[in-house]
């Protein structure tokens, strides 16, 4: 079945620290890969796909690059700020599934 | 605009009374989907819909029910027999059940059954 793995958090980073979280999966056929963001309270957001091998998602500074080779889809950013700090998901989705979920990264961001 | 809303954003109840969440979408979306997520947790699948008047089970349905008699709307039932109530509601729609289509959020109901 497919599944998604995290790097395990809380990530702790001084503002305009570079920001990486690893993200890799399993998956029968070809998924698209997605990374959400929930700040406190709310839903998640989408912050950035990638639908196919070789695609880059980008967003808000975010990117992140859709690698079939090392079944991976890194989230990175080169200098975060405060208001970056929230939990983060990755998540693939592939034909006739539902979408799967990784347990999220928790991002704390100091000034 | 178009969106996902839920509410009540923050709803209590006693144990043993039955309670339904509510969600609505006015994106024209085909799919909507419940989860559950509790304190330093991922999501899991409730029940998820493709279309009206059809849904099914998701990983954890028992003590959870749904019904979809519009497009526009999913409502979720908590009942009693569920046993641990207490959590964070999120719904959530895509434009179709069965592709790679990009699922969009509700800002979430948080039950809390004392």
């Amino acid at each position: 079945g497919n599944s998604v793995t995290q790097m395990e958090g809380p990530v702790t980073l001084s503002e305009e620290a570079f920001l990486t979280i690893n993200c890799t999966y399993t998956a029968t056929g070809y998924p698209s890969l997605f990374w959400y963001v929930q700040y406190p309270g709310e839903g998640l957001q989408l912050l950035l796909k990638a639908t196919k091998a070789d695609d880059k998602g980008s967003n808000k500074g975010f990117e992140a690059t859709y690698r079939k080779e090392t079944t991976s889809f890194h989230l990175e950013k080169g200098s975060v700020q405060v208001s970056d700090s929230a939990v983060y998901f990755c998540a693939l989705r592939t034909r006739g599934q539902n979408f799967v979920f990784g347990p999220g990264t928790r991002l704390s961001v100091l000034p | 605009d178009g969106g996902i809303t839920q509410s009540p954003k923050y709803l209590f109840r006693k144990e043993g009374q039955n309670v339904t969440l509510s969600c609505e979408q006015n994106l024209n979306h085909d799919a909507m989907y419940w989860y559950r997520q509790d304190p330093g947790q991922g999501l899991r699948l409730i029940y998820y819909s493709q279309i009206v008047n059809d849904f099914q089970k998701g990983d954890i349905a028992e003590g959870y029910s749904v019904s979809r008699e519009k497009k526009e709307s999913f409502p979720l039932t908590v009942t009693s027999a569920q046993k641990n109530p207490t959590a964070f509601y999120l719904c959530a729609s895509s434009l179709a059940g069965d592709g790679t289509d990009t699922q969009y959020f509700g800002p979430g109901t948080r039950l809390t059954v004392l």
